[in-house]
Formats: structure tokens, sequence, C-alpha cells
């Protein structure tokens, strides 16, 4: 496989559920984001990871918690999610953190909270 | 925060129309990426610029970043339906949050044939 995968495509949940949200890509690259793209609003950078290291954490609650066991694997650990948290999760990759580049994004985790 | 406007939101046009979009800010920006997602997938970037007033063309499609780097447009001659789709705008910014991504809420492109 090439690029940036994202599984699973489409993800349903309760409130009260814990799920996680699988990235992994084959490109080489050092740096790994999570982003958040809800309708009407700006693309939301949520986390990002160069070499496997958090360097930032853009105030997210709590109950988005993110793993990086290494430069490849990126997850996103969900629970006790909110309605309004229902979006489509993006993950990107760079060559690095310093100077952004080009981001190469997966195609998306379409994740519906009930 | 540094803001990107994106005029306008929603654009549906004939194909062979020609078009424009524009993305705004009051924030000077490193550089402006052009990114294009169709629907059911990611992003995917379609130009970079650098330099104050700097064209780039890239087959229809013609992108230029303003001369003070604070606002960039994108120009598409007789547009096909192939076109289709959500253009977003991001601002990278420099100093201390080198390297950081700003995004526009994009403008959503329907081209009928």
């Amino acid at each position: 496989e090439t690029g940036v995968t994202q599984t699973p495509r489409h993800l349903v949940m309760g409130m009260t559920n814990k799920k996680s949200l699988k990235c992994e890509q084959h490109l080489g690259h050092n740096a790994m984001y999570w982003y958040k793209q809800s309708a009407k609003k700006p693309l939301e950078l949520m986390f990002v990871y160069n070499f496997k290291e958090q360097t930032e954490n853009n105030s997210v609650p709590s109950r988005f918690s993110p793993e990086c066991p290494n430069s490849s694997h990126l997850f996103l650990h969900l629970h006790t999610l909110q309605p309004e948290d229902s979006a489509l999760y993006l993950c990107a990759s760079s060559h690095s953190w310093t100077g952004t580049g080009e981001l190469f994004f997966g195609e998306g985790s379409r994740l519906t909270v009930l | 925060t540094q803001l990107l406007e994106q005029s306008p939101q929603f654009l549906s046009i004939q194909e062979g129309e020609n078009l424009t979009v524009y993305c705004n800010s009051s924030s000077v920006f490193s550089s402006l990426q052009w990114y294009r997602q169709e629907p059911g997938e990611g992003p995917v970037l379609l130009v970079t610029v650098v330099t104050g007033g700097e064209v780039k063309k890239l087959k229809r499609l013609t992108f230029q970043f303003g001369d003070a780097r604070k606002d960039s447009s994108l120009h598409i001659t007789a547009a096909q339906p192939g076109d289709t789709g959500l253009y977003l705008c991001a601002g990278e910014a420099g100093g201390s949050t080198l390297g950081r991504l700003y995004f526009g809420r994009g403008t959503q492109l329907t081209v009928w044939p």
C-alpha cells in the first residue's frame, strides 16, 4: 500500500462507547497529524507528532487521546464523546514538522456520535 | 489567531465558464498552499506559493500570491466537471509558529456538464 491509510472509514458510536481510529503512512515521513473537519468550519489541527513525540496538542478535550507508537502509525482513542464530536477526522503526514511542506492526507474516518 | 477567509463559500457553474476563488487574511504568511478535496477523499495539494506576487499555473488553474503575502487567488479557465470539489487554502505562519498551517473554510465548487 502507498500513501496514508485510515481505518475505519465510517464509525457510529454511542456516547458511552470506547473506540479507536487508526492511521498508517507508507511515505517514510517523520511527522503525523490529526485534523477535525466539521461542516462550515475550517480544518482544525488537533495533534502533531514529530518522530513519535507529541509536539502540539491544540487544546483538545481529554476524551480524545492520541497514541503514536512509531513514525508510521498514529491512533486516536475515543471515549465518552459528545454528539458535537461528530465529524470527519483526517490523518496527515509530512516529511517533517519544521517547515510543514506538503501535507499528505488520508481519506478520513467519518465519525457519528449518537 | 490567524484567520483565512475564503470566498465565495459555494460556487455552482456550467462547464466552460471561468471562475475565481479568493483567500484573504490580515496576517502575513511565509507561504500559502491550495488543496482540493473530492467527496470521500482527503485534501490533495495543488500548489504552494512562497514569494509575494508569485503566479503559478497548473494547466487551467492559475494561482497568485498577493504582493504582501496576505492573500491569494485561484482562477480556473474553462471549468470542467472534474474540477468539482472543495478548494481549501492554507497559510503557513512564520516566526514562533513556523510550520503551522491555518486553513480557510473552503470553497465548494460544482461544475455542471
